[in-house]
Parts: C-alpha cells; structure tokens; sequence
C-alpha cells in the first residue's frame, strides 16, 4: 500500500523558512515523479512544484520560484520543500503526491494526510 | 494558456445520480485529465484518469458508481446511486512537462 507521510509544517514569521518532508513507503520511490501541491484554508488545490524521479529535473508555479526548492533522498525514500522569504500568502496545507507513471510526467495517483504552514506574525 | 474550468457547486439527492464537467479552455480539448475527490478534513484521492475520447482508468478501489465521459473540450464525472460519503469537494487536473492544472473544485452536496 502506497503512503506518504508529510511533516515539518508550523507556525513561522514572514520571511522565515521552514522544510516540509514526504516520507513514502509502499513503491519504489526512485521509479516515480513526485509533486507537492498547497491548498490555502477554504480554497482549491494549487500546484507548487515537481521534482522527476531522478531529481535532475524540477519546476516551479511563478508564485514560488526563486522561494522554494524541491528535492528528494531517493537512497531515504524522501521528498522535501525547502521554503524560504515565507509570505502571509504561503499559508495552506501542503500536500506530497506520487505520478502514476514511470516513464513520463502523469497525474497524481496518491496523495499524502498533508501539513499546515502557517505564516503569521 | 491552459485553464480547467468548473462549476462551483453541484447537488443531488441520496441515491440519485450526478454529472460534474470540467471544460478545458480553447485549444486544449485534446487533453486528458485526472479527477480527484477531497472529503472534509481529508487529504485527495485519486479517482481516475480521463482522456479525451472518453476511455478512462480508475485508481485502486474506486467503486463502479464513478465512470468518466467526454465530449470535446468537457470531461465529466458521473457518479450513480449516490452516497452520503460521496459528499466532498470534486477536482479536475491535468499535468504536463513544467506545469500542474487544477480546475477550481465542485462542491458536491448530497441532500
């Protein structure tokens, strides 16, 4: 069974940082593209980033470029956000999720219980 | 520049049946998608992907009450013999080389 496990989320000032982590289990982590999606409280979903199952390759919203950094420890089965300059507009719930396919970009096929960043003063 | 639109919210009464559309903007209608349903207080859950002549693959355990459709640039999601825990937030996605879509959700209240 797949699960991903978020954690890391918290209450941070703007401009501060804060590393949210996925741990996966259940598949073969280094096979699979892997996404972090937010949703801000009351909202829809929101794309953040994706990150291949190499980790050579990765891509940002415009909202977050330049802020935030995706990475994974495919040797630690784990996917990682580095979130940096913090905004009030950050704060949501951030979700890990899995591609379907292994051999190109493709929809999520599973999804984590998410993590809440809160960015406050 | 590629959008997923979808209505706010939808109704329908326990047991009956229910069509939620996301319509892909102009120039986009060859584009598969995937449904997602979000429960309160819940985290997504894949429900199926569906391509644009209609052929569809549902995730693991989804039940037969939920098939897919399509219709040029509309991609439906038709849910039979309504539950009460089909009440949830509906979303749309499609996915590409740099970029993830979601259309805006359907709230889906069962009465």
């Amino acid at each position: 069974e797949v699960q991903l496990l978020e954690s890391g989320g918290g209450l941070v000032q703007p401009g501060g940082s804060l590393r949210l982590s996925c741990a996966a289990s259940g598949f073969t982590f280094s096979n699979y593209a892997m996404s972090w999606v937010r949703q801000a409280p009351g909202k829809g979903l929101e794309w953040v980033s994706d990150i291949s199952d190499s980790g050579y390759t990765t891509y940002y919203a415009d909202s977050v470029k330049g802020r935030f950094t995706i990475s994974r420890d495919n040797s630690k089965n784990t996917l990682f956000l580095q979130m940096n300059s913090l905004r009030v507009e950050d704060t949501a719930t951030y979700y890990c999720a899995k591609d379907r396919r292994i051999d190109s970009w493709s929809e999520s096929d599973s999804w984590g219980q998410g993590t809440l960043v809160t960015v406050s003063s | 520049q590629l959008v997923l639109t979808q209505s706010p919210s939808a109704s329908a009464s326990l047991g009956a049946s229910v069509k939620l559309t996301c319509t892909l903007s102009s120039g986009h209608s060859s584009y598969a998608i995937a449904w997602h349903q979000q429960q309160p207080e819940k985290g997504p859950r894949y429900l199926m992907k569906l391509s644009s002549d209609g052929s569809h693959t549902k995730g693991d355990g989804i039940p037969d009450r939920f098939s897919g459709s399509s219709s040029g640039a509309e991609r439906y999601l038709t849910i039979s013999s309504l539950q009460s825990e089909d009440e949830a937030d509906y979303y749309c996605q499609t996915w590409g080389t740099g970029a993830r879509v979601f259309g805006g959700g359907t709230k889906l209240t069962v009465l």
